[in-house]
């Protein structure tokens, strides 16, 4: 069964100074990897996802991911962070019919 | 503007009664899912369904019931069976169902057991 793993709960990073989110997964086959965003009391808002091809995908609000094989990672970057980017965050790997989601990563944004 | 609709944002209930949250999307998405979450926890899938008069259990359907009459609507029903129900529940829809497919949340209920 898949499972996804985002090992750090809370992360504290200075405006302006850049950010990795990581990311690992456990999937039999090829996976589907996505990225959500959750602002406090919101919905989830995909950030941006990878199936094939270039391992290095770009997603919306400056957002990137990186997806290594050999590590079962696809961790979330920004190379400079804003305060409205403080949320909780998601990884998910999709597998047959449904998502399986990651706890979370909350991201904390100072000044 | 198209998208997903949860009512209502806040549900308050006593022990013992039954509540039903209500979703519905004017996408025309296909398949419709409801999420629990829990601080810690991230997202549980409780119910999917993929097409009309269709639907699957998840990881913990216990306690839950859904329906799928309309493909609009997928409303949850949190029975007295549910022994922790007070959570943050989030329905989602994707245009078809596949892994490969982008789910689009609403913006959630938050259900507390008085």
């Amino acid at each position: 069964a898949q499972s996804v793993t985002q090992p750090d709960i809370h992360i504290t990073v200075s405006e302006g100074a850049s950010l990795e989110l990581r990311c690992n997964y456990s999937y039999g086959a090829t996976p589907y990897l996505f990225w959500y965003v959750q602002s406090p009391g919101q919905g989830l808002q995909l950030l941006l996802k990878y199936f094939s091809g270039d391992t290095l995908v770009q997603g919306i609000k400056g957002f990137e991911a990186e997806f290594k094989r050999s590590q079962s990672s696809f961790n979330l970057r920004k190379p400079s962070v804003h305060w409205s980017d403080a949320a909780e965050y998601f990884c998910a790997v999709g597998g047959f019919q449904k998502l399986v989601f990651g706890t979370g990563t909350r991201l904390l944004v100072s000044p | 503007d198209g998208g997903i609709t949860q009512s209502p944002k806040y549900l308050f209930r006593k022990e013992g009664q039954n509540v039903t949250l209500s979703c519905e999307q004017n996408l025309n998405h296909d398949a419709m899912y409801w999420y629990r979450q829990d601080p810690g926890q991230g997202l549980r899938l409780i119910y999917y369904s993929q097409i009309v008069n269709d639907f699957q259990k998840g990881d913990i359907a216990e306690g839950y019931s859904v329906s799928r009459e309309k493909k609009e609507s997928f409303p949850l029903t949190v029975t007295s069976a549910q022994k922790n129900p007070t959570a943050f529940y989030l329905c989602a829809s994707t245009s078809s169902g596949t892994a490969t497919d982008t789910q689009y949340f609403g913006p959630g209920t938050r259900l507390t057991v008085l």
